[in-house]
């Protein structure tokens, strides 16, 4: 039994430059969630997919923010145009609708905006 | 919009004696989902344990135990016989299902630093 893995675990870019992170969920799971966490702060929702359906946005992802999950098996999170203020660790998690909410994470994306 | 509340943001317990983890949350919806994450130090989040909104049983997982009062919107974590591997960041999290099948993201509180002391 795999768990929710991400890739790359660390990312260090300049501002100004494009990054993309990896998502697998569980393989069974239907649902797919990307949370940002900064320092001294609990996890905030980004988005989230049903399969391959973006079903809904937070407002903090903003237009430099994309997501995809083709295919309803791994997901992507793009980042354009890179502002300091983006560093944080980017997590993903997964769930099964028949779980009722229990979400399960991966060990997080950290990002550093020079 | 539904908010949930830690208001220790850190707590110290000597080794095998019970500590108390506070939770508050506000929301408006009757179908909601309550937990308790742990997020050990440069390690990644897991779950320590749900509470279903409907059900009055408060739940229970080894050493670990809630108290969950609905109509005060209060969830707080016990956790007996604390151990050295307890020391982690503890955050209590949020969940409705909205109608029509969709699902919400979880809001989380800032979460509390839990110190273990041998």
């Amino acid at each position: 039994d795999t768990g929710v893995s991400q890739d790359p675990r660390h990312k260090i870019t300049k501002r100004g430059q494009n990054v993309t992170f990896r998502c697998d969920p569980i393989s069974e799971h239907n649902r797919l969630y990307w949370y940002r966490q900064t320092l001294g702060q609990g996890p905030e929702f980004l988005t989230y997919f049903q399969n391959e359906a973006q079903l809904e946005k937070s407002r903090l992802l903003s237009d430099r923010f994309s997501a995809e999950r083709p295919k309803g098996s791994f997901s992507t999170l793009e980042i354009q145009r890179t502002e300091q203020g983006d560093s944080a660790m980017y997590l993903c998690a997964s769930s099964l609708r028949g779980l009722a909410g229990t979400q399960y994470f991966g060990p997080g994306t950290r990002l550093l905006v020079l | 919009a539904q908010t949930v509340t830690q208001s220790q943001p850190e707590m110290s317990v000597q080794e095998a004696e019970t500590v108390t983890l506070s939770c508050t949350y506000d929301t408006s919806e009757s179908d909601y989902y309550l937990f308790w994450y742990k997020q050990p130090p440069s390690r990644q989040m897991i779950l320590v344990i749900r509470q279903e909104a409907y059900k009055q049983q408060n739940a229970t997982e080894n050493r670990f135990s809630v108290n969950f009062q609905k109509a005060a919107k209060s969830f707080s974590l016990k956790i007996s016989d604390s151990q050295l591997g307890d020391a982690a960041m503890y955050f209590c999290a949020y969940t409705g299902e909205k109608s029509g099948g969709g699902a919400d993201g979880l809001t989380f509180g800032k979460g509390t630093h839990l110190i273990i002391q041998p």
